[in-house]
């Protein structure tokens, strides 16, 4: 499976700034997508990157909070904007390749707002 | 009703024992059905897929599915202290490319 890599590994924010954080594939992926994983809770999908065109947001995220863009088949962002205490949260990017649904995850980037 | 539910546990369960983590789901168009592993402080790995009713193997794991039931389960055999992890079932969406629904998952401890 395709390796995958997240930049930041961590941050710690102060409230009102942004974050961007990348996701970068070794390979040319199917589909990117990006999730959140909130303190001791499941992943809820944020969106689905889609290369060349706008995100597909899931119900509850909105572009204005989360812009996402995918320029490539192996590259994509997430921006966490104006961040409250709220947005602290593990955020991770998935692929899939090939005709398989199958999600691979990359390592995650934990994100703290003071 | 939850889309994706499972018991949150924790499955306690001894070392060499079979541990049995058991998922239910809500779209019946569903098609695709997934148990990932994730350790604390790691991001999940996916173990098991499973499309069609019935069981696969792959291992010391075994999914089920039961699509009638709408009930997927996942089987660990001679479970060991390293299995110990939160378990995660993924269902697809019935409308959309690849996106997933994934159920709050079950920790599984295993004890030596």
């Amino acid at each position: 499976s395709a390796v995958i890599s997240q930049k930041p590994s961590r941050d710690i924010c102060q409230r009102g700034t942004s974050l961007t954080i990348q996701c970068q594939v070794d390979s040319q992926v199917t589909m990117m997508f990006w999730y959140r994983q909130q303190p001791g809770q499941s992943l809820t999908l944020i969106a689905t990157a889609n290369q060349g065109s706008e995100a597909t947001y899931e119900s509850g995220f909105v572009i204005d909070k989360f812009p996402i863009s995918r320029p490539n088949l192996t590259f994509s962002t997430l921006t966490v904007s104006n961040m409250s205490p709220e947005d602290s949260s593990i955020y991770l990017c998935s692929v899939t390749s090939g005709g398989d649904n199958e999600q691979f995850f990359g390592p995650g980037t934990r994100l703290t707002v003071l | 009703q939850k889309e994706v539910e499972q018991n949150s546990g924790p499955l306690s369960v001894p070392e060499g024992a079979i541990a049995s983590l058991n998922c239910t789901y809500s779209d019946r168009g569903s098609q695709s059905f997934f148990w990932y592993r994730q350790y604390s402080g790691k991001s999940p790995e996916l173990i098991m897929s499973i499309y069609s009713n019935g069981d696969k193997e792959d291992g010391r794991f075994t999914a089920q599915l039961n699509k009638a039931s709408q009930y997927v389960s996942l089987l660990i055999r001679d479970s060991q202290p390293s299995d110990s992890a939160t378990y995660l079932c993924a269902v697809n969406k019935q409308s959309g490319y690849s996106t997933l629904t994934f159920g709050k998952g079950t920790m599984l401890l295993v004890s030596p």
